[in-house]
């Protein structure tokens, strides 16, 4: 069965500093994968998603970036952290043929970073 | 521009009765439409969905309706469950290729009360 692995788990970092958020999936090959944003209050934000190794399409203009090393390795990150980067960061994926109703995104368990 | 919306922040209901849960949406190009239920420190989990091609889905205690000319649709669980409180998050898709972009409300957060 497919796993998604999303770590740590909680994470307080100080203005300014750099981010590194990883996510893997186990069990499927050539996922789709996502990153989502909840900040407080709002609803689930898309970030990045990617359909392939080091394809990377970004929905927002932001401070963060991401990249795809690997196929089931999907890694969030910022050179310099802004309080507005604060929130509940998720991990997704899809299989390679999926879409929104056929096959549902599958969430990892979530990253809870505050920047102080 | 919020396509898809999740005006009632909350709702409590007694264990038993039915909870019905509302959501709008402004896209037109919206066929697909799902419901996500979430445990506080947890990622959302799939709960139901129904495609603009149906107006009913049920799944045991939960049913979706779909009212496209109205762009509403609503989640219903009956009988409610404490187990059932968590927030659901209504979310929408459009036919893009092979991607699956979803688009989430914000949320409602739903109480049953013992």
């Amino acid at each position: 069965s497919q796993t998604i692995h999303q770590w740590p788990a909680t994470l307080v970092q100080p203005v300014g500093s750099p981010l590194s958020l990883e996510c893997t999936v186990e069990g499927t090959s050539n996922p789709n994968l996502y990153w989502y944003r909840q900040a407080a209050g709002r609803g689930l934000q898309l970030l990045f998603y990617s359909v392939g190794i080091g394809q990377i399409s970004s929905e927002v203009p932001q401070n963060l970036s991401a990249s795809r090393p690997q196929d089931r390795q999907f890694i969030l990150s910022s050179k310099k952290l802004l309080l507005s980067d604060s929130g509940f960061y998720l991990c997704a994926w899809t299989p390679e043929w999926g879409r929104g109703g056929n096959s549902p995104l599958h969430f990892g368990n979530g990253t809870r970073l505050t920047v102080t | 521009d919020q396509q898809v919306k999740q005006n009632s922040p909350s709702l409590s209901v007694q264990e038993g009765r039915i909870s019905i849960l509302n959501c709008d949406y402004t896209n037109s190009m919206f066929d697909y439409f799902l419901w996500y239920k979430k445990y506080p420190a947890e990622g959302p989990t799939f709960l139901i969905s129904i495609s603009s091609i149906k107006d009913k889905n049920e799944d045991g205690r939960f049913t979706v309706f779909l009212n496209k000319s109205a762009k509403h649709l609503s989640l219903h669980i009956v009988p409610s469950q404490p187990g059932d409180s968590a927030v659901y998050f209504c979310a929408a898709s459009a036919l893009t290729g092979a991607n699956s972009k979803l688009t989430f409300g914000k949320g409602i957060t739903l109480s049953v009360r013992p």
